[in-house]
């Protein structure tokens, strides 16, 4: 079975520096990889996803991930953060089209001026 | 506008009181899907349903009950609520069998059980 292991539950990050936000994930089949951000009393929504092809991809609000097939990685990153971006990220996997994705525990990701 | 909804957004009840949370889509999408929030414990599937009258058990099913009657409507059912069941609830949606996975998640419905 697929699990995916987000290896820090809070992140400190001075506004304008880079961040990189890591998730790690277990499968032993190809998989799909997905982060998702929750802004305060917010739903989550969509930052990137990667289903084939280039190993990096570029998602909203200046956001990127790599794909790693050989450290079974996806982590996440900016370049410069800004206050808006305080949220909790979480990353998931799903290993076909149609079965369930399985979250993160969460990264909370905390901008200081 | 594309969305999930949910109601009620707050809910404050007692032990015992059976409730019922609605989710509803304008999409179209097949599957549906509940999960609850807890801190540190990340998100986790109550429920999913991949289309009409079909409903299977997520990794916490334990207290809860799902009905899926028709294509945009998803309500949790929890017949007899216990303490243990306060958390954030979260309805999802997205299509199946194409190339986008995107869930699109409603807005959250906050329970507290006393």
């Amino acid at each position: 079975a697929q699990s995916v292991t987000q290896l820090d539950s809070q992140v400190p990050v001075f506004e304008e520096a880079p961040v990189e936000l890591r998730c790690n994930y277990s499968s032993s089949v190809s998989v799909y990889l997905f982060w998702y951000v929750q802004y305060p009393n917010q739903g989550l929504q969509l930052l990137l996803k990667y289903l084939s092809g280039s190993t990096l991809v570029k998602g909203i609000n200046g956001f990127e991930a790599e794909f790693n097939k050989s450290q079974t990685s996806f982590h996440l990153r900016k370049p410069s953060v800004h206050i808006s971006d305080t949220a909790e990220y979480f990353c998931a996997v799903s290993v076909n089209r149609d079965d369930k994705i399985i979250f993160g525990k969460g990264t909370r990701l905390h901008i200081l001026p | 506008e594309a969305q999930v909804t949910q109601n009620p957004r707050y809910l404050i009840t007692v032990t015992g009181k059976k409730l019922t949370v609605t989710c509803s889509q304008n999409m179209n999408h097949e599957y549906m899907s509940w999960y609850r929030q807890d801190p540190g414990l990340g998100l986790r599937q109550i429920y999913y349903s991949m289309n009409v009258e079909v409903t299977d058990k997520g990794d916490v099913p334990e207290g809860y009950k799902v009905s899926r009657k028709e294509k945009r409507n998803f309500p949790l059912i929890l017949e007899s609520p216990s303490p243990n069941q306060t958390s954030l609830y979260f309805c999802a949606s997205r299509q199946t069998g194409g190339a986008s996975y995107e869930q699109y998640f409603g807005p959250g419905t906050r329970l507290t059980v006393t």
